[in-house]
């Protein structure tokens, strides 16, 4: 069956340090996107992707980057992790040209900076 | 910008007690309203899509509607198994980053 993995699940590193949170998903999907869950602010979106070699900003992207070098990954790389960005990181993708809302998720990172 | 407002934000039932779950929404040009369901230390779960006012659907003891300002999420003669966190969220037409813009849910507790 088709899928959506994210790794790892979790993750504690240190202020100032790069971490870099993978996602890899099996639906063949062109749209691929990144979001943090933090209470009090429910899923937020960080960046997203259309396609191979394609990369756009979201709500909340400042401190993180994406590449997107084949259909199936889009990791999410924190350059200079900060405390503010210990919350739980979420993947998912949707189908180009079908239900853009459809989004399939993965089953999260838990990031704590300390 | 789009905004979601999900009531209440926790709902306590027993079991066999229905009730309704509301998202208001403002959005421009509306591309789809979406429920999620979201179980604890689990990535958010597709339930419904609607993209119309007047749009129904339905899944086992869940009926989504959509008028033009909010959706309603009924829960028929719930379950234990229907605690969860229940996600609304909104993609417009506007500008601006694409993606979904999510409410901060509906924490719901089904007691035996």
């Amino acid at each position: 069956d088709a899928e959506i993995t994210q790794s790892p699940r979790h993750k504690i590193t240190e202020t100032g340090r790069q971490v870099t949170l993978a996602c890899h998903q099996t639906w063949n999907h062109n749209n691929m996107f990144w979001y943090r869950q933090d209470l009090g602010h429910g899923l937020r979106l960080i960046h997203y992707s259309y396609g191979v070699q394609d990369t756009n900003k979201g709500e909340v992207s400042d401190g993180y980057s994406v590449s997107r070098s084949n259909t199936e990954d889009l990791p999410l790389t924190l350059e200079s992790a900060a405390s503010s960005q210990t919350s739980v990181y979420f993947c998912a993708s949707s189908e180009y040209g079908g239900l853009w809302g459809e989004q399939y998720f993965g089953p999260g990172t838990r990031l704590t900076v300390t | 910008e789009d905004q979601v407002t999900q009531s209440p934000e926790a709902l306590r039932l027993q079991e066999g007690e229905s009730s309704s779950l509301n998202c208001s929404y403002t959005v421009s040009g509306l591309r789809g309203l979406f429920w999620y369901r979201q179980d604890p230390g689990k990535g958010p779960e597709f339930l419904f899509t609607l993209y119309s006012a007047g749009e129904e659907k339905e899944k086992e003891r869940l009926k989504a509607t959509l008028t033009k300002k909010e959706s309603f999420l009924h829960i028929t003669a719930p379950k234990p198994e229907d605690s969860a966190t229940y996600l609304c969220a909104v993609r417009g037409s506007g500008g601006g980053a694409d993606g979904l813009t999510f409410g901060k849910g509906t924490h719901l507790i089904i007691q035996p």
